[in-house]
This record gives structure tokens, sequence and C-alpha cells, in this order.
């Protein structure tokens, strides 16, 4: 069985701040790791995954993401935050054979202080 | 691309009444997933399709619901009769599932109210 755990549902920092969320994965097998970002009242937009490429993945926005295997983490940051910032975010996991459908974390909400 | 279409956008029913959504995939995308979200349960899949045929309903709640998918480029999720506790915002995502790139992409959901 596959799960996330999100430590936080919500994280508040000030404009130009480090951003730190915090995923940490179970699976029996090597996972597929995803963050997704949810703004209001839209779907969920893909940020990075991990497919075992590179353990240091790069996304969208300036965001980027850790895998670490010993740690089973895979925190999600950005050295400097913005006020569009502000949404929800999701970590989630899935097989690739198997069970592709993503079981994802329980959100963190980012908020971003002018 | 326009991306997974879904619709409607909001739906407000009555207890007791038929309610359908909608999903239009990505076009040449041959994996379908639905998922419901909720303040107390988060995102959960639901059901999920490869090449049309349902792999894994065990999300699906009850007989209630039930999902098709009739051709690679629409599935339905049906709830009969609607409950309030149905209420949700209920999202379709589709992939091409490939070995390695099962990169799921979300339509902008159908948010539903049971009254």
């Amino acid at each position: 069985a596959q799960s996330v755990t999100q430590l936080g549902s919500h994280v508040s920092v000030s404009e130009g701040a480090l951003v730190l969320l915090r995923c940490n994965y179970s699976s029996s097998v090597p996972p597929y790791l995803f963050w997704y970002v949810q703004y209001p009242n839209q779907g969920l937009q893909l940020l990075l995954k991990y497919t075992s490429a590179a353990t240091l993945v790069k996304g969208i926005n300036g965001f980027e993401a850790e895998f670490k295997k010993s740690e089973t983490s895979f925190h999600l940051t950005k050295p400097s935050a913005h006020m569009s910032d502000a949404a929800e975010y999701f970590c989630a996991v899935s097989g690739d054979t198997g069970r592709r459908a993503l079981t994802f974390g329980s959100g963190t909400r980012l908020q971003v202080q002018p | 691309d326009a991306g997974v279409i879904q619709s409607p956008r909001h739906e407000v029913t009555e207890m007791g009444q038929e309610v359908t959504l909608r999903c239009k995939p990505i076009s040449g995308h041959n994996s379908l997933f639905w998922y419901r979200q909720t303040m107390m349960r988060g995102l959960e899949l639901l059901i999920y399709f490869n090449n049309n045929v349902p792999i894994d309903d065990s999300g699906m709640p009850e007989d209630r619901f039930s999902a098709k998918m009739p051709n690679a480029s629409f599935s339905t999720l049906k709830i009969q009769p609607s409950e309030p506790r149905d209420s949700a915002v209920y999202f379709c995502a589709s992939s091409a599932s490939r070995q390695g790139r099962n990169i799921q992409y979300f339509g902008a959901g159908t948010r539903l109210s049971v009254l």
C-alpha cells in the first residue's frame, strides 16, 4: 500500500522568505512522487514529479523537491516566496505499473504575508 | 490542447435526484481517473479506466455511484439517487499511461451541492 503524509496543514511565510512544505511517503515499490498546486476554485496543476531519474527535481514557478530515500521524504522548497504562491499544495504518490492512481496527502495551505 | 474538460462546473440538486457529471480527457490519453475532494476526506480516488476499461473501482462509495467510459473521449460519473453527503468537488484527470510517464492532468472540477 502507498501513502503520503504532509506535516502541517497550514504554513505561513513572509514574502521573500524560504518556503518548505514537508511530505513523507510510504511505498512498497519504488514510488513516483508528485507535487500539485491548487488555487481557489481551480483544478490541480502539476508542479513537479520524481520518477527516479534524479533526486533533485526542479519544477515550475521556482519550486524544487529533493527525493531522500533514507528519510522517505520528498519535501517541496522555494527560496523566495511570492504573494502569488498562496495556494494549497498536495503531495501524491503512485506506482508505475499496477496502481497508477494517485494517493494524495491531506494538503498544506500556504499563506504568504506581505 | 484544451486540457481535460468537465461539465457542468457547478451543479445544485435536491436529494433523491439523479446527477450526471461529464468528462472529456485530453486527446491521446488512455487513462482516466475520477477523484472526489471533500473537507473531511481530502482527495480520494473513485475509479479509474485504462483504455476505456474500469481497472479499479474500489473507491466508489456505494451502488448509487456508477461510471462509464463508452469511448476514449468521454466519461460520465452518475449518482442516483443523490444524497447531501455526496456534496463535494469531483475531479476528472487523464494521463498517457506509458511507463514512466504517469502524469495526470486535471480538469477544473464539478462542484456538486445536494440539498
